[in-house]
């Protein structure tokens, strides 16, 4: 069983289109980052969110992190090809020595 | 550059032959950690060190050990690898500390098969 699940875990859209991913748990991480991982390689930090509530942005790409610390959010506006990728969220425990990654969600933007 | 090297890229095995997976970093991060990534489940934590001498079990540690005797390296050793060890491994640095999630950088993965 995962402690965070992330949804959907395809999506595939037109280029120019809006999507949200979510990452959600019933366990309260002290911090949240979203990674983003291209085919061959390993994962690259996006962002990191701390405080419940927090909201971050980052050009087209919009993270916010839930009033209770269980949950987070990737919005991506206006979607480009360049976006396609697997994005993973990962949870912190409290001492932040361990991290739960998410199933991930699978980006799949159509020029 | 700074970055997180691991070797092999790849590996095939048999069952009970022992290996190695090596892991190098050269930032001076605290902090080093293993994970396996297998399709549908993301990325699941094996061990993590927080310096020298400091190792500890994540998620799925079993069948797998660590040492971390230098900053800079933490080898991964599977004593009898077993058919459900076959995964894609990752090694992975961040400095630790100051009551904050770092980030995490990611070496280039090692697929290992088990046959």
């Amino acid at each position: 069983t995962q402690l965070l699940e992330q949804s959907p875990q395809f999506l595939s859209i037109q280029e120019g289109e809006n999507l949200t991913v979510y990452c959600n748990s019933s366990s309260v991480f002290s911090s949240l980052q979203w990674y983003r991982q291209e085919p061959g390689e390993g994962p690259v930090l996006l962002v990191t969110v701390v405080t419940g509530g927090e909201v971050k942005k980052l050009k087209r790409l919009t993270f916010q992190f839930g009033d209770a610390r269980k949950d987070s959010s990737l919005h991506i506006t206006a979607a480009q090809p360049g976006d396609t990728g697997l994005y993973l969220c990962a949870g912190a425990s409290y001492n932040f020595n361990k991290f739960y990654f998410g199933s991930g969600t699978k980006l799949n933007v159509k020029p | 550059e700074a970055q997180v090297t691991q070797n092999p890229r790849y590996l095939i095995t048999v069952t009970g032959k022992k290996l190695t997976v090596t892991c190098s970093q050269n930032m001076n991060h605290e902090y080093m950690s293993w994970y396996r990534q297998d399709p549908g489940l993301g990325l699941r934590q094996i061990y993590y060190s927080m310096n020298v001498e400091v190792t500890d079990k994540g998620d799925v540690p079993e069948g797998y050990k660590v040492s971390r005797k230098e900053k800079r390296n933490f080898p991964l050793i599977l004593e009898s690898p077993s058919p459900n060890q076959t995964s894609l491994y990752f090694c992975a640095s961040s400095l630790w500390g100051q009551g904050t999630a770092h980030e995490q950088y990611f070496g280039p993965g090692t697929r290992l098969t088990v046959t």
